[in-house]
């Protein structure tokens, strides 16, 4: 099982929206609606800020949506704050054998 | 509140058996649908899931280290053991604890740094 495809980075100004890609195949993001997003800052372990696709976790701000499309799913940070530069990483089930395929990861830079 | 906590070793020798315990509190692994799981995160890159545990003792391995892994449960104790045998350098990593009920991990230990050096 591969791991999924994001981009490396993603930067925007306060205020704005940025979108993260996460592109995977027919066997996980493109089979099942059961694609996570965490973010992690460093040194710290990873929170999760999205689950089965566009689900928020209680505490988790608004601002952070996600969709998906065919095989590529997307978490959008809208209202982008100084707080948001993190790294941030999708996971997806990918079956019974094996649960769980992490994303590459992407580094959000707030200029 | 639920918290995890990962324990073990923080340096190991090539060819050694790591041994890393999960203590968690605030649900039980008993309940339906609750799965324990592990995840690693070799310095600067993403992280791997390793194992998983569910709260029926099903069992789920990344095929890639099957062969090296052991994941099980002490309900009692509200503990998660993993083993990997042959450790080498290349497995060098922070090693965390997760939860999961949604096959998501919504609550995760602070994770623990394991080093494989001679």
């Amino acid at each position: 099982q591969s791991a999924l495809t994001q981009p490396a980075s993603v930067s925007g100004s306060p205020g704005q929206s940025i979108t993260i890609s996460c592109t995977g195949s027919s066997s996980d993001v493109g089979l099942y609606n059961l694609v996570s997003w965490h973010q992690q800052h460093p040194g710290k372990a990873p929170k999760l800020m999205i689950y089965e696709v566009t689900k928020r976790p209680s505490g988790v701000s608004n601002r952070f949506s996600g969709s998906k499309s065919g095989h590529t799913a997307s978490l959008t940070i809208s209202g982008l704050q100084a707080e948001d530069e993190a790294d941030y990483y999708c996971c997806s089930y990918a079956g019974t054998n094996t649960p769980f395929v992490f994303g590459t990861g992407t580094k959000v830079t707030v200029l | 509140q639920i918290t995890l906590k990962e324990s073990g070793p923080t340096l190991v020798k090539p060819t050694q058996t790591l041994t890393l315990t999960c203590t968690f509190s605030g649900f039980s692994l008993s309940t339906s649908g609750m799965a324990v799981g592990w995840i690693r995160q070799p310095p600067g890159k993403a992280p791997e899931w390793l194992a998983l545990i569910f709260w029926d003792d099903d069992k789920r391995y990344s095929p890639s280290l099957k062969s090296r892994l052991t994941i099980t449960k002490d309900t009692s104790k509200n503990q998660v053991v993993l083993t990997m045998t042959t450790m080498d350098p290349v497995d060098t990593a922070t090693y965390y604890c997760a939860r999961t009920t949604t096959w998501a991990f919504d609550y995760w230990g602070q994770g623990t740094l394991v080093t494989v050096s001679s």
